[in-house]
């Protein structure tokens, strides 16, 4: 059965503080490795796919990267409309189905 | 160019009613999966329609039902509605089966 754990689950920042959030996944046949921000009350918006050990991908503050056994989350110089819950998926075996990991909460201070 | 569009956003229930959410795919989209949100058990799998046909299902009870028309728009329904199904309902669309997915705002169902 394919697990995905999110670590913490939830990270306090002063602007500018930069900090990484994990994923640790376990899968058989990873396909791809999903990132998405949640907003209250809306629906996750699409971040990056990664889709080998040693990919990266950037935009704006943010970086992910993707190892054998885990994927992390670098967000660098955050600011306060960074503030949101981070999700992180993967996507095995026929199909579109996502493993969704329990999500990190971001909260950014001035 | 228009993203997911769930309707109804918010609805109120009782136990035993049935309910049924739309979803309109972004344009060119022909996959459509669904998921349950909710604070204890997190994002979870319904089911996956590609061009009319259900090619996966979650673990969920029969009661979760759902299909896919000939424009891509999916319907989900659940019927003998039990308060744990209050839930965020989330529509997603993706180009092809092993693609990126794209979520819509959700269908917030609320159980009494």
């Amino acid at each position: 059965e394919d697990q995905v754990t999110q670590s913490p689950e939830a990270l306090r920042l002063q602007e500018g503080e930069s900090s990484s959030l994990n994923c640790s996944y376990t899968v058989s046949g990873l396909r791809g490795l999903f990132w998405y921000r949640q907003d209250p009350g809306k629906g996750p918006e699409f971040l990056f796919t990664l889709y080998s050990a040693g990919e990266e991908k950037e935009k704006e503050r943010l970086k992910a990267t993707l190892t054998k056994k885990e994927s992390f989350l670098h967000i660098t110089a955050p600011k306060p409309e960074d503030s949101a819950t981070y999700l992180c998926a993967v996507q095995a075996g026929a199909g579109n189905m996502l493993t969704f990991g329990g999500g990190t909460r971001l909260m950014v201070k001035p | 160019k228009a993203g997911v569009t769930q309707t109804p956003r918010y609805l109120i229930k009782t136990r035993g009613q049935q309910v049924t959410l739309s979803c309109s795919p972004i344009s060119g989209h022909r996959s459509v999966s669904w998921y349950q949100q909710t604070p204890g058990q997190g994002l979870q799998f319904l089911f996956e329609y590609f061009s009319e046909t259900q090619r996966n299902k979650g673990n969920f009870p029969g009661r979760f039902s759902g299909r896919q028309f000939s424009n891509s728009r999916s319907e989900m329904n659940v019927s003998t509605l039990e308060l744990g199904d209050s839930a965020l309902y989330l529509c997603a669309s993706s180009v092809r089966v092993d693609g990126e997915l794209f979520f819509g705002e959700g269908s917030r169902l609320t159980v009494l």
